[in-house]
């Protein structure tokens, strides 16, 4: 199985302030690496595709970039509704996996 | 607009089964492939299963294998989770959701909607 790994696991951050999570996989995904955010008591949303692919309707903020086993998703210009917790997820291979999460908090 | 409904979360027993349901609509469903993932309380996502179009594949994970089925209706846009021999560590709310792939038939699925969400509780 391939493991996904985050760091942090939870940060805190002002709005405005530039953020960047990182996930790396257990072994090389190439770029079949997907970022989601979840919201308490809600479902998770997907934000990013294919590591750098912004899904529709997602604000252009939100970026990711990375390959092979090291991807970062980056948050630039953090706004209000963007306290939440946010996953990667590998689908090169069964079984998907998720990476442990990593919660943004308010500072 | 696209749009999942869960149903047939509850409160079971260990040893027990049940039925989760989901209902889509706003999209072709029976193009595409169709994901449950569950979080039990407080901690972070699992992919259970997957059913590819018209049910040519399954995949199940590891956790759920030998007791967990999935099954589609195209004609009722409607996908199934069976899940038997319940076990306190089944306790989660478990997601349906649309899962899409860029390479062909392959499950290289990322979940691009998802449902509201649906609390099973396993306990005696």
């Amino acid at each position: 199985d391939i493991q996904m790994t985050q760091s942090p696991s939870s940060l805190s951050a002002s709005v405005g302030d530039r953020l960047t999570i990182s996930c790396r996989a257990s072994q090389s995904v190439t770029n079949f690496l997907n970022w989601y955010q979840q919201k308490p008591g809600k479902a998770p949303r997907l934000l990013i595709y294919s590591a750098t692919t912004l899904q529709s309707g997602v604000p252009s903020r939100f970026s990711g970039s990375g390959s092979g086993t090291d991807f970062i998703l980056t948050i630039n210009s953090l706004q209000p509704e963007d306290f939440a917790t946010y996953y990667c997820q590998q689908n090169a291979d069964i079984p998907l996996t998720f990476g442990g999460g990593t919660k943004v908090e308010i500072k | 607009e696209v749009q999942l409904w869960e149903s047939g979360g509850a409160f079971v027993q260990p040893g027990g089964s049940l039925r989760l349901s989901c209902a889509a609509s706003g999209f072709a469903f029976r193009n595409y492939a169709m994901t449950w993932v569950r979080q039990p309380p407080g901690k972070g996502l699992e992919w259970v299963s997957s059913i590819g179009p018209k049910s040519l594949a399954t995949y199940y994970a590891d956790s759920v294998k030998g007791r967990c089925t999935v099954s589609r209706d195209d004609s009722k846009n409607t996908f199934y989770m069976d899940l038997s021999s319940l076990r306190d560590d089944d306790t989660a709310v478990y997601y349906c959701a649309r899962a899409s792939s860029l390479v062909g038939s392959t499950p290289t699925y990322f979940f691009d909607y998802w449902g509201q969400g649906n609390l099973v509780t396993v306990a005696s």
